[in-house]
């Protein structure tokens, strides 16, 4: 089945510590989306891709990178996590062109929840 | 801009009664409306979408959706609540990407 894979699902750094959280997809969708997400909030965009255009929400902390090497793959990098970093990574993807069905529909992985110590 | 306002944080219901979480949209123009349900440490599932046509929507697990341009809204609806309904709920729209989601309501059902 196409899905949108994250790994690990549970990852666990070091204050300060960089990590990098990964993302595939087997939908060949355009658009690639990082998301954070705290406890019994909504998700909240941090970026994300068009194919190689890389968009970042203003508000997105300079600590947060993301690279998008080829269409399947999207990497959310942590320069120095913070414990305010603790969070659940939600990747997603849209179709984002047109054709059949809505372009703008987003498909979710399973999140990566993020420890900070 | 596009925005979606969910009225509720939290709805309580008892099995088998009727789930009802509300959402009501800001847009100039007829947008695309999405529900998505989140289960614990999980990313989110779609459960039903709008885009254009029929305005009362059907989804997974018996949800359903109305579409009401007059109101601005596009509240969700179960008939009878089921334990397994217990989750989050996020409304979401879009005119174009990126997606904008409402604070969500986490839905409880007591035995």
């Amino acid at each position: 089945d196409a899905m949108v894979i994250q790994n690990p699902r549970y990852q666990v750094t070091q204050f300060g510590k960089p990590v990098t959280l990964s993302c595939s997809q087997t939908l060949n969708h355009n658009v690639m989306y990082w998301y954070q997400q705290k406890s019994s909030q909504a998700p909240k965009l941090l970026f994300h891709y068009y194919d190689k255009d890389f968009n970042n929400e203003a508000d997105t902390p300079d600590n947060f990178q993301s690279r998008r090497p080829n269409t399947s793959f999207c990497f959310l990098d942590i320069r120095s996590p913070g414990l305010g970093d603790a969070a659940m990574y939600l990747c997603a993807t849209s179709r984002g062109s047109a054709g059949q069905g809505n372009p703008y529909e987003q498909y979710f992985g399973p999140g990566t929840r993020l420890t900070v110590t | 801009a596009q925005s979606v306002t969910q009225l509720g944080s939290h709805v309580s219901v008892s099995e088998g009664a009727l789930v009802l979480l509300r959402c009501n949209y800001s847009s100039s123009v007829p947008p695309y409306l999405f529900w998505y349900v989140q289960y614990p440490n999980q990313g989110l599932q779609l459960l039903l979408k709008y885009t254009t046509g029929a305005t009362l929507v059907k989804g997974i697990n018996g949800f359903e959706a109305e579409f009401k341009k007059s109101e601005t809204s596009f509240h969700l609806t179960k008939p009878s609540a089921h334990m397994s309904d217990a989750a989050e709920y996020f409304c979401a729209v879009s005119l174009s990407a990126p997606m904008r989601f409402g604070a969500g309501t986490r839905l409880t059902v007591k035995p």
